[in-house]
């Protein structure tokens, strides 16, 4: 079965401290797509990556970097020079395909990240 | 990416009634989909809805308690129907675009209901 792992319930850090945030994934389908997304206290989800199973280049903007690698399952998280507006809850999800065509979405429990001055 | 709003964007109700919670996107898009998120917890999906057809529903969830509308390409609405303290949630719907050809393409979440259930 599909299954996504943060372990990090909690992390608290000092405003400009790096950060990365942890996600292991299981899954046995050959072709999938991870993705990340930001909950601020509003509520709302905010799309942050997607990242095809084929494609294990590192990427980076701004801030942000994420690091995938197959062959440990993850596809971790860093956050650089963190700041307050990083505090949010995080999930790491990973898509599974139905047969009608559309991808299930298979979350993480989050980890909640509060940035202090 | 579509631009989704919900509405109410919260609601005090009491047990035993029931509320409509509504989702509009601004362009057409083929699958709709509605998620739970009850406090501190990660998402859940309810059920996907796709024009034209009846709801699926995951596993847990049923359309007596759920009852799902998908009149056209750019709305649906969730009912919490009966409603008990348990369905006190974030209710999320999110949207997929197949119209692009690509199955992963990536799901865009409205702002949520938040709904307390006395």
């Amino acid at each position: 079965a599909q299954k996504v792992t943060q372990a990090q319930t909690e992390i608290s850090v000092v405003e400009k401290e790096d950060v990365t945030l942890d996600c292991v994934y299981e899954t046995r389908d050959t072709t999938y797509y991870l993705f990340w997304y930001k909950q601020p206290p509003s509520g709302e989800l905010v799309f942050l990556i997607r990242r095809n199973s084929f494609d294990e280049q590192n990427e980076i903007s701004g801030r942000y970097s994420w690091n995938f690698q197959k062959s440990t399952s993850s596809f971790n998280f860093t956050i650089t020079a963190s700041q307050v507006v990083d505090s949010a809850v995080y999930f790491c999800a990973l898509s599974e395909e139905f047969s009608g065509g559309y991808n299930k979405l298979i979350f993480g429990a989050g980890t909640r990240l509060a940035v202090h001055p | 990416s579509a631009v989704i709003s919900q509405k109410p964007s919260r609601d005090i109700c009491q047990r035993g009634t029931s509320l409509t919670i509504q989702c509009q996107v601004d362009s057409q898009v083929t699958m709709m989909f509605w998620y739970r998120q009850q406090p501190g917890q990660s998402l859940t999906l309810i059920a996907t809805a796709n024009q034209g057809s009846e709801a699926t529903y995951e596993s847990g969830f049923v359309i007596d308690k759920f009852p799902i509308s998908r009149p056209n390409l750019t709305f649906s609405t969730l009912t919490v129907s009966n409603m008990s303290p348990e369905d006190s949630s974030i209710y999320l719907c999110s949207v997929e675009d197949l119209r692009t050809r690509d199955p992963q393409e990536t799901q865009y979440f409205g702002p949520g209901t938040r709904l307390l259930v006395l």
